[in-house]
């Protein structure tokens, strides 16, 4: 059962440009991630947010939270070509697993 | 410090073959996962130790059984590999079962004929 869903599915941008991604999810939860997985490569954790927490930053990564829309949305500012990747949301329930969306993948061009 | 190592790195089994992915983790983790990844679907959850000497059943659990031999090593076993258990396989582990981070492998990429 796939909880969050990310949009676009698929974002190409240039270097330099700034990068959004956004994940709806259906239930309440205790905390949304954010994941980036590189070709061939394991995921990566990116950033945690509670459902208590509106917006958190991470070097050039801006994630925030609303729970009343149940959405999230991740932003990469000044992209750079090693940003090229496939970023996941993970909502994690109250009493469950953490659940995994299907993905944005983001290509950044020189 | 390797974090989460997995082995085989690849494999390709016929099928009905039976093969244990192996996972073994070097941050002291409680917790550790089993899940997979097809093209399109995300990642889903096969089975999950919250704590050593404890496993449960993720949602898509058919076809696989798990052990968690110590703290440090979780195992995945297919008794009797189908098709449809082609995919890649990653295992995770995290500090403990709620609000944390999960820490991943690098992958095996399993076929089967």
């Amino acid at each position: 059962s796939q909880q969050g869903e990310e949009d676009p599915q698929a974002l190409s941008i240039q270097e330099g440009e700034n990068a959004t991604m956004n994940c709806s999810y259906k239930t309440s939860i205790n905390n949304l991630q954010w994941y980036r997985q590189n070709s061939g490569r394991g995921l990566v954790h990116l950033i945690l947010i509670r459902s208590n927490e509106r917006e958190k930053h991470s070097g050039r990564l801006r994630v925030t939270l609303d729970t009343s829309k149940k959405s999230s949305s991740l932003l990469i500012t000044a992209s750079r070509a090693a940003d090229t990747a496939s970023y996941f949301c993970a909502t994690e329930e109250a009493g469950t697993a953490l659940i995994f969306g299907k993905g944005t993948t983001l290509s950044v061009s020189s | 410090n390797a974090g989460v190592t997995q082995t085989p790195k690849f494999q390709v089994l016929k099928t009905g073959q039976s093969m244990t992915l192996q996972c073994a983790q070097d941050m002291n983790h409680n917790s550790m996962y089993w899940y997979r990844q097809d093209p399109g679907m995300g990642l889903r959850l096969i089975y999950y130790s919250a704590s050593e000497g404890t496993t449960d059943k993720g949602e898509v659990p058919n076809g696989y059984n798990v052990s968690r031999l110590n703290k440090r090593e979780f195992s995945l076993r297919l008794e009797s590999a189908a098709p449809s258990q082609t995919s890649v396989y990653f295992c995770a582990s995290s500090y403990i079962f709620r609000n944390q981070p999960q820490h991943f492998g690098d992958g095996t990429r399993l076929s089967i004929l």
